[in-house]
């Protein structure tokens, strides 16, 4: 059973361009929601997370919009850059002591054209 | 600093062989958790640590795999009798602890099996 739900799988956006992606989870005890920014041969880097207190973050060009009520959290990349191709994971995790396993989306291939 | 390391970054086997993949954690990270990635695919959660215990096994795909965490710090994820659907990309991550949900990743090993 897929627990968050990401879409969509692939994105191509001109440089400048705002890039969003999208994600939805089921389990409401979910508290904790990172994106991830994965290049060609890389581990995954954590790019920003949220948590449900609040219901947007920004960081640099990066900002998470957090919707409680549906069960939604999105991406939006402002004036995107060509170095930000890439692949993007949302992810999301339970703040128990006993499951902070991260539950991971299954990806967003993002291409950003000059 | 330092960040988390893996060895090997790629692993090449037969069918039926035994395989060891080490995880090296940022240092004083307590929580260390491993992840599975096939290609084109999420990350797939298999198990992680607090400290030496494993208190999550849960993502373990059968009994062939294995994984062991001594003095606090290095992780070794085996795999016995490997199988060609054994193929993908292990990760590791750790974190400050259990508490800490920002995990940090490594580059990962590429295992493949012919």
């Amino acid at each position: 059973q897929q627990q968050v739900k990401q879409s969509p799988q692939s994105l191509i956006v001109q440089k400048g361009g705002i890039p969003i992606i999208n994600c939805a989870y089921e389990n409401t005890a979910f508290d904790y929601f990172p994106w991830y920014q994965q290049f060609p041969g890389k581990g995954p880097a954590l790019l920003i997370a949220i948590r449900p207190d609040v219901s947007e973050k920004k960081e640099g060009r990066f900002t998470i919009s957090f919707n409680k009520s549906a069960k939604q959290f999105s991406l939006h990349i402002m004036d995107s850059q060509p170095g930000d191709s890439a692949t993007y994971f949302c992810a999301a995790s339970r703040g128990s002591y006993n499951t902070d396993k991260l539950i991971f989306g299954t990806g967003t291939r993002l291409q950003v054209f000059p | 600093g330092a960040g988390v390391s893996q060895s090997p970054s790629n692993k090449v086997t037969e069918k039926g062989k035994d395989v060891e993949l080490r995880c090296d954690p940022i240092s004083g990270h307590t929580a260390l958790y491993w992840y599975r990635q096939s290609l084109g695919q999420g990350l797939e959660f298999l198990i992680y640590f607090q400290g030496n215990s494993a208190p999550d096994k849960s993502g373990l795909p059968s009994d062939r795999f294995s994984a062991e965490r001594t003095g606090g710090s290095v992780s070794t994820l085996t795999i016995q009798r490997t199988q060609q659907e054994d193929s993908a990309v292990y990760l590791c991550a750790s974190s400050l602890d259990l508490y800490d949900h920002e995990q940090y990743f490594g580059p990962g090993t590429r295992l493949t099996v012919t």
